[in-house]
């Protein structure tokens, strides 16, 4: 079983929607959790993060963490076109000189 | 600010030969730089850690002498693909950190992609 897991999708959804993406873990000694965005052939960009458990609000997205349910989401608000791209979410401990665990990535695509 | 370039962008090579990609931070100093390597639509693995004047770690199953990496200066890391195959095709991505082992203050490359024939 992995440590993190992550739907993969993909996932279509029209201009304006509300987009949920989410991703569970097993290693309880997770605290920082990030999401980035990844467009074709490109590297990844780090959107956001959050340390502990908690919300974090930047513009359309927010990022939530349940340390409890080991279950993290990021929200995507009034979603656009150019949010079509792949998102990983990504996680790490306090003490693994910066390494962190990916999830496979979910892919969206955002329909004018 | 934090930007991360890697060269080339795109790489065709044969059946035996070794190919070099370069990571570069162009306007920070990187403490340490990951590389990772990416199937299609997987995620990222990471395949070693590097800090500046000292040996990489290479994370378990990852052949150190058939993936040779070099980070000779604190804006510059290299990855050697030796005798690549074609199972050795791939798209490789470098970060580069210059926090303290933080793991958000990574900054990615654009990504090579390697196609061995």
């Amino acid at each position: 079983q992995k440590e993190v897991e992550q739907d993969p999708g993909p996932l279509s959804v029209p201009e304006g929607a509300i987009v949920s993406l989410n991703c569970t873990y097993s290693n309880s000694a997770f605290q920082y959790f990030m999401w980035y965005r990844q467009y074709s052939r490109k590297g990844p960009e780090l959107l956001m993060y959050t340390y502990s458990s908690g919300n974090k609000e930047d513009g359309r997205f927010t990022a939530q963490v349940d340390k409890s349910s080991k279950y993290i989401s990021l929200f995507i608000r009034d979603s656009q076109p150019s949010d079509s791209a792949t998102y990983l979410c990504a996680m790490s401990g306090n003490t693994n000189a910066g390494k962190s665990t990916f999830g496979d990535g979910t892919t969206l695509t955002v329909k004018p | 600010g934090a930007v991360v370039s890697q060269h080339p962008s795109r790489v065709i090579c044969k059946s035996g030969t070794s190919v070099k990609i370069e990571c570069r931070s162009l306007d920070f100093q990187a403490t340490t730089m990951f590389w990772y390597r990416q199937f299609p639509k997987q995620s990222l693995m990471l395949m070693a850690t590097s800090n500046e004047g000292s040996k990489a770690t290479y994370e378990q199953g990852v052949e150190k002498d058939k993936f040779l990496i070099n980070h000779a200066s604190l804006t510059l890391s290299t990855l050697t693909v030796t005798s690549a195959h074609p199972e050795d095709s791939s798209f490789y991505i470098c970060s580069a950190s210059r926090g303290q082992g933080i793991s958000y203050e990574q900054y990615f490359g654009p990504g090579t992609r390697l196609t061995v024939t």
